[in-house]
Parts: structure tokens; C-alpha cells; sequence
């Protein structure tokens, strides 16, 4: 059985902090990996991918992926209100497949 | 920016009716999955689709479901009698050629009476 585990936290960080998203995955095989930003009652939004060992950057987000130890992060810089929501870590067997997501991990940022 | 369009955004229905949710995936992709997330549960895998067929299916994706694309751009799922536990959000989701990521519309809530 394909696994992808989350804290669920809730994780509070005070506005202008940086938050620390983990995940591990249990497939070893696993190519490509995700996260999504989910608010209550909205569908996943996409707001990185990462595919090879290493760090990935893309405005305040970092996404970290170590596949010896089945791991990817994501970091958040300069939390704000606006990144309350659920992040989702995402992972897909191959190439190109259907998604098995965590149970996601609450964010909340005070002002 | 093409994004993914589903309707109805919510659909109430009686146990042991048929209910047809309607996605339009983004016009260059052609791969197709929809998803569904039963409230406070994690998003999990009903199907995927390419080329006119299914490719993968997981266990909750029984005799009870189907999945259509009747032209060049719709792409359904049916239920053919729905049980009270088949309430919850149900995402169509897209992705192109050699690329991996997907993009969700925004969900049908489907509630079953």
C-alpha cells in the first residue's frame, strides 16, 4: 500500500515567519512530487513541483526533496494570513500517473 | 490562464438516483482524472483516462461508476446509483504531454440524500 504521511498539525506561525512543511512517502520508486494548497471547501491548487534530490525555489516557496530518505519539504518564507490554508504533499509512482496525496497539514499564520 | 471547469458546482440527488458530473479539462492536455474527498478525509484516486480509455482505476471505482469523454471537450463521470456514501467532493483534474502536474477545476459537491 502507497503511503504519504503529513502531520496535520494545525501549524502556527506568527506573520512573517518562515513555515516548515514536512512529508514522507513510502513507494521508493516515486518520481514526482507535489504540493498543493487547498483553502476550506476549495479544490487543490498547484504550487510546486519537484522531480529530482534537492532544493527547488519559486518566489517565497523552497520545496525540498531528499528520495534516499523518502522526504520532501516544503518552506514557506514571510508567512502571511493569505497562506492559511491546507498544504498537501503529493506524490505520483511514475512518470506520469494518478496522484496519492496526504491527509494535508494546516497552516494557520497570525497577524 | 486555461483552467479546468467542472459542473454542476452542487448537486443534491436522492440514494439510488444517477447523477453525471461534467469536467472540461484544459484544451492541450490529455490526460484525465477525476478525484473525490469526502469531507475532513484526504483527496483519493477514482480514475484516470487517456486516449479514449482508462488507464488506471482504483478499488472505489466499481461497476457503479463510469467515465465518458463524448467529444473533444468534455469529460464525465457517472454514477449510476448513488449511495449515501458517495457524498463528497468530486475534482475532474488535467495534465499535458510529459508533464506531470496536474491542474484541478474547482469540485463538485455532490450530496446524497
Amino acid at each position: 500500500q502507497k503511503e504519504v504521511e503529513q502531520n496535520s498539525g494545525p501549524l502556527s506561525v506568527p506573520e512573517g515567519a518562515i513555515a516548515s512543511l514536512n512529508c514522507t512517502y513510502s513507494d521508493r520508486g516515486s518520481q514526482s512530487f507535489f504540493w498543493y494548497r487547498q483553502y476550506s471547501g476549495k479544490s487543490p491548487e498547484l504550487i510546486m513541483s519537484i522531480y529530482s534530490n534537492g532544493d527547488k525555489e519559486d518566489g517565497r516557496f523552497t520545496a525540498q526533496l531528499n528520495k534516499a530518505s523518502q522526504y520532501v519539504s516544503l518552506l514557506i518564507r514571510d508567512s502571511q494570513p493569505s497562506d492559511s490554508a491546507t498544504y498537501l504533499c503529493a506524490v505520483t509512482p511514475r512518470s506520469q500517473g494518478n496522484l496519492i496525496f496526504g491527509k494535508g497539514t494546516k497552516l494557520s499564520v497570525k497577524p | 490562464e486555461p483552467e479546468v471547469t467542472q459542473t454542476p458546482s452542487h448537486q443534491v440527488t436522492q440514494m439510488g438516483q444517477e447523477v453525471i458530473l461534467r469536467c472540461v479539462p484544459i484544451s492541450n492536455h490529455l490526460y484525465f482524472y477525476w478525484y473525490r474527498q469526502i469531507l475532513g478525509q484526504k483527496v483519493e484516486f477514482l480514475v484516470s483516462f487517456y486516449n479514449n480509455e482508462i488507464s488506471e482505476k482504483s478499488e472505489i471505482f466499481d461497476d457503479q461508476f463510469s467515465v465518458e469523454r463524448p467529444d473533444g471537450s468534455n469529460f464525465t463521470l457517472k454514477i449510476r446509483s448513488t449511495k449515501l456514501e458517495d457524498s463528497a467532493m468530486y475534482f475532474c483534474a488535467s495534465s499535458g504531454r510529459g508533464q506531470p502536474a496536474m491542474y484541478f477545476g474547482p469540485g463538485t459537491r455532490l450530496t446524497v440524500t
